[in-house]
C-alpha cells in the first residue's frame, strides 16, 4: 500500500536552517501537505505543494518537490524556538478523495 | 475568526462509560473528520461525513460512532471506552469540490483519558 516516510527526529541550533524530508510511494499524489504540531494541540496546516509544482515558498518556509524520486521536503529558514513541534509530512492519492496518508512525523528540536 | 472548534478539550471518563466529544465549525466546509492520534503517532481516520453522507473506515471499531445533526457540529461517541481507547480525538474539516476534499483544517484535540 501507500506510504510516507519521514525521519523522526532532526536537532537544529537556533539560527540555521532546518530541512524536514519526506518520501512517498505513491506515484498519483496529487497534494502532498505539512502540518505542525506543537505539543498537546492540534495540527496546523503550514503549507502544500501541488503535483505539479517544483518549488513553493512561503516567507520562512520553502517546499521543494522531486516527483521524480517521490521526495518532498520543507525548509524553514533562521530557525526559532517557537518552531519547535513534530512536523507530519501527508499526501493525498489521485484516487483518494478524502484519505491523507501520513508520515509520522518528525519532532524539531532546537538547540540555543 | 473561521475556526474549528472542539469540547471538552479534556475529557476523563471511566472504563465502560460512555462519552461524547462534539465538534463545531465556523468555516462553512462540507467534510468534516474524525481522527484518533495517539502519543507519538500519526493521526489515525476513523470516519468522515461529505455534508450529511457517513464515511466509516474499515479498521474503525463499532465502538466508535458519528452523528452531524447539521452543517456546523459534528460529534464522536465512544459508546464503551476501554483503556486502548485513551489519545488525543481530532476534529477536522475541508471543502470539497467534485467529490473531492481539500485542505483540512484541524481543531485544538480533546484528550481523552479512561480510568
Amino acid at each position: 500500500g501507500e506510504d510516507v516516510e519521514q525521519s523522526l527526529f532532526l536537532s537544529v541550533r537556533e539560527g540555521d536552517s532546518s530541512v524536514i524530508n519526506c518520501t512517498y510511494t505513491d506515484s498519483s499524489s496529487t497534494y502532498l501537505y505539512w502540518y505542525k504540531q506543537e505539543p498537546g494541540a492540534g495540527l496546523q496546516l503550514l503549507t502544500y505543494i501541488f503535483s505539479n509544482m517544483d518549488m513553493k515558498q512561503d516567507q520562512r518556509l520553502t517546499v521543494l518537490l522531486n516527483k521524480k524520486d517521490k521526495h518532498l521536503s520543507l525548509r524553514i529558514a533562521d530557525t526559532q524556538t517557537g518552531d519547535s513541534a513534530i512536523y507530519f509530512c501527508a499526501e493525498r492519492g489521485v484516487d483518494s478523495n478524502y484519505q491523507l496518508i501520513w508520515g509520522a512525523g518528525t519532532k524539531l528540536i532546537i538547540k540555543p | 475568526d473561521a475556526m474549528v472548534i472542539q469540547n471538552p478539550r479534556y475529557q476523563v471518563t471511566q472504563f465502560g462509560k460512555p462519552v461524547t466529544l462534539s465538534c463545531s465549525q465556523t468555516l462553512n466546509h462540507n467534510v468534516m473528520y474524525w481522527y484518533q492520534q495517539k502519543s507519538s503517532q500519526a493521526p489515525k481516520l476513523l470516519f468522515h461525513y461529505y455534508d450529511k453522507d457517513f464515511n466509516n473506515e474499515a479498521d474503525t471499531p463499532d465502538n466508535f460512532q458519528s452523528r452531524r445533526p447539521n452543517t456546523s457540529f459534528c460529534f464522536l461517541d465512544i459508546r464503551s471506552p476501554g483503556l486502548g481507547d485513551a489519545a488525543m480525538y481530532l476534529c477536522a474539516t475541508s471543502r470539497a469540490r467534485d467529490g473531492r476534499g481539500y485542505e483540512q483544517f484541524f481543531g485544538p484535540g480533546t484528550r481523552l483519558t479512561v480510568l
